[in-house]
């Protein structure tokens, strides 16, 4: 069963902890991304990678980190630079040969930092 | 700056009806344009696509329409059905060069709901 996993499905942190999210996948794509959804908004673009060992910030980056160590998975970290880390991640994928724009999206994980 | 908008939040539609979904973008870059469904608590799934090569796609009972030279595109369902009652974003993509192939620009979302 190929797909996109994200876990946990729900994080809980204290302020000033630094957490990282999990996203793996095995549908052999080359291109893996991290977005974010806050209430009444988009989906905001964090960080993307295109190929193992390489990455690129998006649209909001500051305050997260992410690697590329394996094609496979693709960890996202909020650190506590980040000023509202609550919000819904998500973890999408999508094979860059072929022209194809369409990314799959993971579950999702919903993190709260109080 | 919002490249890409959906300028209604929520749409409401009876059941076996027509749903009108719109989204506008601003960048003449965009050359291909996603639909995608959400519900809550979950990861979009993706709907239909086009090409800016085309003014229309099908695919059962959804279609997208583009007009290139107003920037603006639409998702029809018909006939609409409780289950399609989700929050449906429009997404826009443009090679650019380098390393922006395939990142995709998202639109605020509408929600809609289908009334039995």
């Amino acid at each position: 069963d190929g797909g996109i996993t994200q876990s946990p499905k729900y994080l809980f942190r204290k302020e000033g902890q630094n957490v990282t999210l999990s996203c793996e996948q095995n549908l052999n794509h080359d291109a893996m991304y991290w977005y974010r959804q806050d209430p009444g908004q988009g989906l905001r673009l964090i960080y993307y990678s295109q190929i193992v060992n390489d990455f690129q910030k998006g649209d909001i980056a500051e305050g997260y980190s992410v690697s590329r160590e394996k094609k496979e998975s693709f960890p996202l970290t909020v650190t506590s630079a980040q000023k509202n880390p609550t919000a819904f991640y998500l973890c999408a994928s999508s094979p860059i040969a072929g022209g194809s724009y369409e990314q799959y999206f993971g579950p999702g994980t919903r993190l709260t930092v109080t | 700056d919002q490249q890409v908008k959906q300028n209604s939040p929520s749409l409401s539609v009876q059941e076996g009806r027509i749903s009108i979904l719109n989204c506008d973008y601003t960048n003449s870059m965009f050359d291909y344009f996603l639909w995608y469904k959400k519900y809550p608590a979950e990861g979009p799934t993706f709907l239909i696509s086009i090409s800016s090569i085309k003014d229309k796609n099908e695919d059962g009972r959804f279609t997208v329409f583009l007009n290139k030279s107003a920037k603006h595109l639409s998702l029809h369902i018909v006939p609409s059905q409780p289950g399609d009652s989700a929050v449906y974003f429009c997404a826009a993509s443009g090679y650019a060069g380098g390393t922006s192939y395939g990142k995709l620009t998202f639109g605020q979302g509408t929600i809609l709901t289908v009334h039995p």
